[in-house]
């Protein structure tokens, strides 16, 4: 199985900082990444796919980049309703698998 | 807009069976694959079962192989999860997730609210 490691598992910032969350994969996954955001209490989002591609609807500030095993998801000027827990997920091969996930707090 | 809204969670004891269902509306369920997923009480997200649009394959990871089973109604846009001999590291949240970007393409576009299994004694 691809094993998917994400750093760092916590992560505070202030609103308006930049902020970067690092996946890397045990073996190449070439492109086939996604990232979802996860709020307590609620069910995952899809924010990216493809590694760079940002779903409908997904403010602009999120972004995406990486390609075979180290990838990264920046988020350009955080904002209090970016409070929540980020996985990747690659799709490369079965059995997909998630990073453990990242929390962004606030300070 | 897209639904999807599990049910048949519960309180179970080890070696128990249990069937989520997950009802779909909002898309034309029969044209996408589906999957389910799950999360332990503070853990992160497993990859549980996918199915294909027909219903004809299904693949499921190694931890529940031989004791879940995934299925679908497409004349009742329905996914179906059969959970059998059921143990105490299956008690977790169970999500259904639309397959959104094309056939076992495994990008998950939407998601259920979640439906929450425990096994206990």
């Amino acid at each position: 199985d691809i094993q998917m490691t994400q750093s760092p598992s916590t992560l505070s910032a202030s609103v308006g900082d930049r902020v970067t969350i690092t996946c890397r994969a045990s073996q190449s996954i070439s492109s086939w990444l996604a990232w979802y955001q996860q709020k307590p209490g609620k069910a995952p989002k899809l924010l990216i796919y493809k590694a760079s591609s940002l779903e409908g609807g997904v403010p602009s500030r999120f972004s995406g980049s990486g390609s075979g095993t180290e990838f990264t998801l920046t988020i350009s000027s955080l904002q209090p309703d970016d409070c929540a827990s980020y996985y990747c997920q690659q799709y490369n091969s079965y059995p997909w698998t998630f990073g453990q996930g990242t929390k962004v707090e606030i300070k | 807009e897209v639904q999807l809204v599990e049910s048949g969670g519960g309180l179970v004891q080890p070696g128990e069976s249990l069937r989520l269902s997950c009802a779909a509306s909002g898309f034309s369920f029969s044209s996408y694959t589906m999957n389910w997923v799950r999360q332990a009480p503070g853990k992160g997200l497993e990859w549980v079962s996918y199915i294909t649009r027909s219903g004809s394959t299904m693949y499921h990871a190694d931890s529940v192989k031989g004791r879940f089973i995934i299925s679908r109604d497409n004349a009742k846009s329905s996914l179906y999860l059969q959970m059998n001999s059921l143990r105490e590291e299956d008690t977790a949240v169970y999500y259904c997730a639309r397959d959104g970007y094309g056939d076992g393409y495994g990008v998950f576009d939407n998601w259920g609210q979640g439906t929450l299994v425990t096994v206990s004694s």
